[in-house]
């Protein structure tokens, strides 16, 4: 397997202009989660799904953002309108339902704001 | 309410000499526990992790790391740091399972002098 993939892995957009990242998780995962990292506050957890269904989407900042998966091998986090403050590294992860297993990471979405 | 605190924000250590990361977690339940790495510009990679059984659990790249639950505690420790180690460090805890999600704590970015 390819491992989770992340896309695009840079984003340079303007202030109020719709933003939309994308994961593939690895195919047999029933977990899949968006984290963001800043400088400030570290690797933030913002939402995450078992078997396709939003489970906690309490770390997500604001109406402003978004996640949907509407299947088991793709997922999108969109952020409309984008600010300056999100500005970061927005990860997905991805990780089976059996015990004794890690989460897989992609490596990750560059979010800049201008 | 779960957390992990990783005390230090950064440490230098010279090539060579040996390194104890620390960790510490409130977690309602049994933990599980992981120490992941991400050199710069990289998603997140799994060094190591426990479940159960052993406390002391070895990973890849000369890791190991000591599972304390009397001190709450998952330091990572190597004997012999090599520059290639200069990275940062991030200590998770989740409970696995039905309990999907990792909590993480804000990192520990290690510096190696020659």
């Amino acid at each position: 397997d390819a491992g989770v993939i992340q896309s695009p892995r840079h984003e340079v957009t303007e202030m109020g202009q719709e933003v939309t990242l994308r994961c593939k998780p690895i195919s047999g995962h029933d977990y899949l989660f968006w984290y963001r990292q800043t400088m400030m506050r570290g690797l933030e957890l913002l939402i995450y799904f078992n078997n396709n269904v939003p489970i906690d989407d309490s770390g997500m900042p604001e109406d402003r953002f978004s996640a949907k998966m509407p299947n088991a091998s793709f997922s999108t986090l969109k952020i409309q309108p984008s600010e300056p403050r999100d500005s970061a590294v927005y990860f997905c992860a991805s990780r089976p339902l059996r015990l004794n297993t890690e989460a897989f990471f992609g490596q990750g979405t560059r979010l800049t704001v201008v | 309410a779960q957390s992990v605190t990783q005390p230090d924000i950064h440490i230098t250590v010279s090539e060579g000499a040996s390194l104890e990361l620390r960790c510490n977690y409130s977690y309602g339940a049994t933990p599980y526990l992981f120490w992941y790495v991400q050199s710069p510009g990289q998603g997140l990679q799994l060094l190591l992790k426990y479940f159960s059984g052993d406390t002391l659990v070895q990973g890849i790249k000369g890791f190991e790391a000591e599972f304390k639950r009397s001190q709450s505690s998952f330091n990572l420790r190597k004997p012999s740091v090599h520059w290639s180690d200069a990275a940062e460090y991030f200590c998770a805890v989740g409970g696995g399972g039905s309990q999907g999600n990792l909590i993480f704590g804000k990192g520990t970015k290690l510096s190696v002098k020659p």
